[in-house]
């Protein structure tokens, strides 16, 4: 069965600072990867998306991922965290030819002024 | 172009009553999704529908819920005699062609409490 995993619940990081947030996803073929963040009391806004080709992604608000096939992993990450960047992020899955996307759990991230 | 709309934005119910959730797809979209997230979860997919047709919803309880997508008009998410374990908060999504090959833009959700 498909899943997601995001390992860390929590994550927090100085305003300025590298950010990394962590997915695996465990699927036989190449999936359609991802990502979205919610503010709290927000609906989910795409950062970005893998479907093939490049495997570094750009997103939105100076994001960027990388799918690893080798690794079944689709971090993503930014140089340099702003405090508007305080919220949690979601990463998903579509299976080939599949509208259910799967969620991990999410990650929360906390910006330190 | 407004984004997926959804309301009501929260929505309190007594166990036992009926909660009834609206989603009005982005323009041009045709295909539209509820999600649910429980507290501290992801979200997970309940049904697909497309107009005048439910395509899975195999992610919906048996019991009490229902969906549908008329030919005009929002779709709805129907909860009937809600109990305390259905508050969560419900996503809605909208795509122009089936999602997974196209991307799914959410709405706000609709948080729902049940005293």
């Amino acid at each position: 069965a498909q899943s997601v995993t995001q390992p860390d619940i929590h994550i927090t990081v100085s305003e300025g600072a590298s950010l990394e947030l962590r997915c695996n996803y465990s699927y036989g073929a190449t999936p359609y990867l991802f990502w979205y963040v919610q503010s709290p009391g927000q609906g989910l806004q795409l950062l970005l998306k893998y479907f093939s080709g490049d495997t570094l992604v750009q997103g939105i608000k100076g994001f960027e991922a990388e799918f690893k096939r080798s690794q079944s992993s689709f971090n993503l990450r930014k140089p340099s965290v702003h405090w508007s960047d305080a919220a949690e992020y979601f990463c998903a899955v579509g299976a080939d030819s599949s509208y259910k996307l799967i969620f991990g759990s999410g990650t929360r991230l906390l910006v330190r002024p | 172009n407004a984004g997926v709309m959804q309301n009501p934005r929260h929505l309190v119910r007594r166990r036992g009553q009926e909660a009834r959730l609206r989603c009005s797809p982005m323009k041009g979209h045709s295909h539209v999704y509820w999600y649910r997230q429980l507290p501290e979860e992801g979200l997970k997919f309940m049904v697909y529908l497309q107009k005048e047709n439910i395509i899975d919803e195999s992610g919906m309880p048996k019991e009490r819920f229902s969906a549908e997508f008329p030919k005009e008009g929002p779709s709805i998410l129907r909860i009937q005699q809600v109990v305390r374990g259905d508050s969560a908060a419900y996503f809605c999504a909208s795509s122009p062609l089936r999602g997974g090959q196209e991307t799914q833009y959410f709405g706000p959700g609709t948080r729902l409490l049940v005293l």
